[in-house]
């Protein structure tokens, strides 16, 4: 099974900087899909942003932005520009492009704190 | 639309009873999933449901645990004999399609207290 490592437990940030939460995985697909998600205290998970492992292009969203680098197998979270609404667990996680048991697979989330 | 909904939000049970918990996914998404959320711990993947395939359960921990999909919509949760550790947040999750770069879509989750 393929596993997905946050090395951070937790993170804090001045608001208005910038912060990277890092993610690495295990895999020997050459075809997946990676993301990004976000939990507040209201625990309502939200998608931040997904990456297509076949684009060479690292994807963006406004202050949000990845560092994709697949031969190292990293995945990393770029918060620009910070605010007090950023602050909740970030979760990174895998998905395989095959076509059965392509089931998610989770980090354990870094908790990122941002001191106004 | 709508979003993934659970109920209930919040449930408490004496050990050893039987509880079950309910999601209702987005209307025509095919693929439903079901986590576990221990306090402080990421996600625990439980079962994945995709359209009238058969179920993946490889991520129960027991055979306490069962899931159905009724109609290819409502999906419930069943703890038997519950025990402390099952105590943590249930959350569920529905996919338009268990293929591509569909992102999923969370509920607000069951936090079951065993007590």
């Amino acid at each position: 099974a393929q596993t997905v490592t946050q090395s951070q437990p937790e993170m804090s940030v001045q608001e208005a900087e910038t912060v990277t939460l890092s993610c690495t995985y295990d895999t020997s697909e050459s075809d997946y899909y990676l993301f990004w998600y976000k939990q507040p205290p209201s625990r309502q998970m939200i998608l931040v942003i997904r990456q297509e492992a076949y684009k060479q292009q690292n994807a963006t969203e406004n202050r949000f932005s990845v560092n994709f680098q697949k031969a190292a197998k990293s995945f990393s979270l770029k918060i620009s520009d910070s605010q007090l609404g950023d602050a909740a667990m970030y979760f990174c996680a895998y998905r395989s492009a095959r076509k059965t048991g392509n089931q998610f697979y989770f980090g354990t989330g870094t908790s990122l704190t941002v001191i106004p | 639309g709508a979003g993934v909904s659970q109920s209930p939000s919040n449930k408490v049970t004496e050990k050893g009873k039987d509880v079950e918990l309910r999601c209702d996914p987005i209307s025509g998404h095919t693929a439903l999933y079901w986590y576990r959320q221990s306090l402080g711990q990421g996600l625990e993947f439980l079962i994945y449901f995709q359209g009238n395939s058969a179920p993946d359960k490889s991520g129960l921990p027991s055979d306490r645990f069962s899931a159905e999909r009724t109609g290819g919509s409502v999906s419930t949760l069943t703890i038997q004999r519950t025990q402390q550790e099952d105590s943590a947040v249930y959350l569920c999750a529905s996919s338009r399609t268990g293929l591509g770069d569909y992102e999923q879509y969370f509920g607000p989750g069951t936090r079951l207290t065993v007590t």
